[in-house]
């Protein structure tokens, strides 16, 4: 099965600083990777698919990047309701579609 | 709306056996893909099993291969998750996803709101 890292686990920011959080995949995925935010005691949801397609409906300060094996997700400035837990999951081939640990966003 | 409802979960001893339930509506649901992704107490997300539109294709994590089964009744826009021989380990918030696929990439655009399935003694 193919493995994610993400990094940092966790990070403190402030408002209007830019953030970014990177997932690495254990054998080239291409472009197969998501982004979701889950905020606590809610549902996950997505944020960015094809490495780099925004959503509907999402802000444009997030932005996604990448290809192979190495991806980030930038917050341009974050802002109060951006202060959430982050995975990335890739979609590469066959399932098991795996999820990365997580990087919770906390308020500085 | 597309919505997901789930349903099911609860306090099983372990060795038990629970059947969660999930109630599609706002979008045809056997056009799609479905999955089923948990998350334990305080954890990250686990992406357990999922399923193709008319229920011909199945795969699953190998931590509950054997013991888990997912199906679906399209007539009835719903997806099932039958779970056996629990463990502490499958204690965790159990949700419903859509998969919506893009050519060949595949996205989880939505989620219920997740039902919580407890394996204690």
């Amino acid at each position: 099965d193919i493995r994610m890292t993400q990094s940092p686990s966790s990070l403190s920011a402030s408002v209007g600083d830019r953030v970014t959080i990177t997932c690495r995949a254990s054998q080239s995925i291409s472009t197969y990777l998501n982004w979701y935010q889950q905020e606590p005691g809610k549902a996950p949801k997505l944020l960015i698919y094809v490495a780099s397609t925004l959503q509907s409906g999402v802000p444009s300060r997030f932005s996604g990047s990448g290809s192979g094996t190495d991806f980030t997700l930038t917050i341009s400035s974050l802002q109060p309701e951006d202060f959430a837990t982050y995975y990335c999951q890739q979609s590469y081939s066959t399932p098991p579609y795996t999820f990365g640990q997580g990087t919770k966003v906390e308020i500085k | 709306e597309v919505q997901l409802v789930e349903s099911g979960g609860g306090l099983v001893q372990p060795g038990g056996s629970l059947r969660l339930s999930c109630a599609a509506s706002g979008f045809t649901f056997s056009n799609f893909w479905m999955s089923w992704v948990r998350q334990a107490p305080g954890k990250g997300l686990e992406w357990v099993a999922n399923i193709k539109e008319d229920g011909s294709k199945t795969y699953y994590v190998d931590s509950v291969k054997g013991r888990f089964t997912i199906s679906r009744d399209n007539a009835k826009n719903s997806l099932y998750l039958e779970m056996n021989s629990l463990g502490v380990e499958d204690t965790a918030v159990y949700y419903c996803a859509r998969e919506e696929s893009f050519g060949s990439y595949n996205v989880y655009d939505c989620w219920g709101q997740g039902t919580l399935v407890t394996v204690s003694s």
